[in-house]
Parts: C-alpha cells; structure tokens; sequence
C-alpha cells in the first residue's frame, strides 16, 4: 500500500543553522510533490511545488529536492528563524487531478 | 491572491445537532474543493471532493448521508456534519483548486475546530 513518511520526532535546530526535513515514500508515483507548513489550529500553507522532472527548486530560504529514484524529499530552510517553527507537511500528488496524499508531517522548534 | 474562507473558525454543538461548515473562495473560482479532517497529530485524510454543479465524491469510509457536501456555485462549497456525534469531533479544513491561478496548487482554508459535547 502506499506510504508517506515523514520523522514523527520533532526537529530542534539553533537559530541561524539549517534544518532539514525528510519525506520518504513507497509504492507511489506521484507527477508533483509539494511542501505545507502547518501552525497549530490552522491550516497549511502551501510552500514550494516540484516536479518529477525536477531534482530541485528554491525559494527565498527555502530548497527543495526531490530524487525519484530514492523515493524522497529533502526539504531545507537556511538560516532559520524562531518563526519558522511550525510543523511541515510533505503531499505527494499523482497528477491529473487524482488525490493528493498528506504524510503526517515534522515539527520543526527552531530556538534562539 | 488565492484565499480560501471557512466559517466558522470553532463550533461547539450538543450530540444529535448538525453543524454546517461554509468554505469559500475569495478572489477566484473554484473549479474543485476538497473537505479534509485532522485529528491531533494526524495527518490530513481526504473526505470528499466536490466539483462545482455535479456530486461530490466521497472516499472510502466515509458516509455521504452524515457528511453531506454541497458546491452550489464556484465560490462557495459547504459541509454540513448531520446528527453530530462526540466522535466527530475534529479540524475541519477545505480547500480549492482553479486552472485559473494553478492547476496543482490546493489552497487550503484556515479550518474549523469542531466539538461534540
């Protein structure tokens, strides 16, 4: 069956360091894998989009890689701030409008 | 650009009461929503999805005669939890997708806390 995993434990990182968040998955294929950030009681904000194609992409802080071959996501913000602690959610979206997929997501508690 | 609404923000209802959630879109039309529910430190699971005009489709295990989904128009879709019951209690969020502004980006709305006492 198909399986998204993202690190269940909570990522505490200094401010100024980058973090790095992981999305692993199996028995997928998905056309689009996308990045959320989640703060308590909302709901996610739509971060990055990459391709299948792509093997990465950049946003301001913000990088995104994603090796098809490995079935993963690295996703990294550089020089993180305490706002950046939320909890990040990996989607993986087969295309052609099917279902896009959630994992669970990592907390990500970036200290002073 | 792209902002989804959902009102109300929190409800709190007696079991046996139904509770109707609005979701809309704000300065677009929304070809597709999709209604979610997340329970605490869960992921999102997709409910439903309903295209603008036509019924909704729900996923499996999901009732349709206890969550019924109405998109009446391309800005408004609304969620309407019947004879609610304190297992239904959870976060609500919906979200839209429009060709219009990006064919593989969600928007998600800001959800809605919902209590069954």
């Amino acid at each position: 069956s198909q399986k998204i995993e993202q690190n269940s434990e909570a990522l505490n990182i200094q401010e100024g360091k980058t973090a790095t968040l992981t999305c692993n998955y199996t028995n997928y294929s998905p056309a689009y894998l996308q990045w959320y950030r989640q703060d308590p009681g909302r709901g996610p904000v739509f971060l990055l989009l990459i391709r299948e194609n792509e093997k990465e992409k950049r946003k301001e802080r913000l990088k995104v890689t994603f090796d098809t071959t490995l079935k993963q996501s690295l996703f990294h913000i550089t020089a993180s701030q305490p706002a950046d602690s939320a909890t990040y959610l990996c989607a993986l979206d087969p295309g052609g409008y099917q279902k896009v997929t959630f994992g669970t997501g990592t907390k990500l508690q970036v200290i002073p | 650009g792209a902002v989804v609404s959902q009102h109300p923000s929190r409800v709190i209802c007696k079991s046996g009461t139904s509770v109707k959630i609005e979701c809309r879109s704000l300065d677009f039309q929304a070809t597709t929503m999709f209604w979610y529910r997340q329970f605490p430190k869960q992921s999102l699971m997709l409910m439903a999805t309903s295209n603008e005009g036509s019924k909704a489709t729900y996923e499996q295990g999901v009732e349709k005669d206890k969550f019924l989904i109405n998109h009446a128009s391309l800005t408004l879709s609304t969620l309407t939890v019947t004879s609610a019951h304190p297992e239904d209690s959870s976060f609500y969020i919906c979200s839209a997708r429009a060709a219009s502004v990006s064919q593989e980006t969600q928007y998600f709305g800001p959800g809605t806390r919902l209590l069954v006492l």
